[in-house]
């Protein structure tokens, strides 16, 4: 069974810093791209980043471009988002999901990390 | 960027009607592979979204077949074509055929 497993979340102050972690399993890691999409409190999903197979090929949405950090350690089938100078429309429920959703449709999702920015 | 617009925002249907939710891309996301890079997603409360069809048209495996997806180029459709009352969720269509992949706003689908 595919799972994937958030963690990672939590409340940060504005200019603050987070690393979110996925950890995916019953699946070969490794053969997939992976993203993050975040969902805002009673809001729609927003794309926020994406990267290959290997991590030689990363995008990320304008609303986060040069403030986080798309990773991924295969040999630990984990991603990784690294959050920084966070601000409070960060505020948002953040989903991993299975597949490169700039290429192509993802078949599998995490139930999501909450990451609250608020002083 | 490609931006996509659902309409409506919400809509109730009886139980057993049919339910129809449009997705419109503001350009073609038609390939020459012959491919429509759009999906669609349900998303119930508290759940997170799950995918229903893909390539427009093409149905994820284990999703009831009353789910089908139409349309091509700029104009595509989702359609239920016997509301049961499992289907109450939030249906976002999302384009995969250019950065930044796009989502629509959302139709939420109700039971009258």
């Amino acid at each position: 069974e595919v799972q994937l497993l958030e963690s990672g979340g939590g409340v940060v102050r504005p200019g603050g810093s987070l690393r979110l972690s996925c950890v995916g399993s019953g699946f070969t890691f490794d053969d997939y791209g992976m993203s993050w999409v975040r969902q805002a409190p009673g809001k729609g999903l927003e794309w926020v980043s994406s990267l290959n197979w290997f991590g030689g090929s990363t995008g990320y949405a304008d609303s986060v471009k040069g403030r986080f950090t798309i990773s991924r350690d295969n040999a630990k089938n984990s991603l990784y988002l690294q959050m920084n100078s966070l601000r409070p429309d960060d505020t948002a429920l953040y989903y991993c999901a299975r597949g490169d959703i700039a290429v192509a449709p993802t078949d599998y999702w995490g139930q999501g990390i909450l990451v609250t920015v608020s002083s | 960027d490609i931006v996509m617009t659902q309409s409506p925002d919400s809509l109730t249907v009886s139980l057993g009607e049919r339910a129809t939710i449009n997705c419109k891309s503001s350009q073609s996301i038609y390939s020459s592979n012959n491919k429509n890079y759009l999906g669609w997603y349900q998303q119930k409360p508290g759940q997170p979204p799950k995918l229903l069809i893909y390539w427009a048209s093409t149905r994820e495996s284990g999703v009831p077949d009353r789910f089908s997806g139409s349309g091509s180029g700029t104009d595509f459709t989702l359609t239920i074509s016997s509301l049961q009352a499992e289907d109450v969720a939030v249906y976002y269509c999302q384009q995969y055929y250019s950065t930044p992949p796009a989502f629509g706003q959302g139709t939420k689908l109700e039971i009258k």
